[in-house]
């Protein structure tokens, strides 16, 4: 299986507060993805950081990579009521069977 | 640009029915994936599409049947509906391979069946 898995899997903080969610994976990977679920809707594509790279930013959030943990973090910055969703780490060594966990749920509380 | 588009987005089944759900994209993609979401068990591949013309297999491809029809619609079948099959379905889309080119989702259709 090619599916992170989230830590924690539910995270709830104040407006303005900063938000970090763990990802863990077990096997070698070519890259990590990073999505965001809102209620109801599907996912949508934050970030990819590759292999080789150890840290990567967009805006409000920043990915770090650590492959001699075999982990990645997303932390996003000054939160906001809208960041409210579900999020997800997809890593892959190379196999078109991509699939995704269970996510991490985040509540920002305005 | 509309992306990824489902149809229909909301459909209720009788045990044993059948139905096609509908996905098309305008982004020019290659891949094309059906997903199912279910409560506590995040998101599973049911077919994909790597190119036009070709289709494959994932994890729960079980009940379920695709159709690459060109470029830009993957539709998925349901011959006979089971309750098990209650889910959110998506559709995706990606220029290249799943795992190296972000994925596009569509909105979902949510299927109830009875």
């Amino acid at each position: 299986s090619q599916q992170g898995e989230e830590d924690p899997q539910a995270l709830s903080i104040q407006e303005g507060e900063n938000a970090t969610m763990n990802c863990s994976y077990k096997t070698s990977i070519n890259n990590l993805q990073w999505y965001r679920q809102n209620s109801g809707r599907g996912l949508v594509h934050l970030i990819l950081i590759r292999s080789n790279e150890r840290e990567k930013h967009s805006g409000r959030l920043r990915v770090t990579l650590d492959t001699s943990k075999k982990s990645s973090s997303l932390l996003i910055t000054a939160s906001r009521a809208a960041d409210t969703a579900s999020y997800f780490c997809v890593h892959s060594g190379g196999y078109q069977k991509v699939t995704f966990g269970i996510g991490t749920k985040l509540q920002v509380i305005p | 640009n509309a992306g990824v588009t489902q149809t229909p987005k909301f459909q209720v089944l009788k045990t044993g029915q059948s139905m096609t759900l509908q996905c098309a994209q305008d982004m020019n993609h290659n891949s094309m994936y059906w997903y199912r979401q279910d409560p506590g068990m995040g998101l599973r591949l049911i077919y994909y599409s790597a190119s036009e013309g070709t289709t494959d297999k994932g994890e729960v491809p079980n009940g379920y049947n695709v159709s690459r029809l060109n470029k830009r619609e993957f539709s998925l079948r349901l011959e006979s509906a089971a309750p098990s099959q209650t889910s959110v379905y998506f559709c995706a889309s990606s220029l290249g391979r799943s795992y190296n080119s972000p994925l596009h989702f569509g909105n979902g259709t949510r299927l109830t069946v009875t």
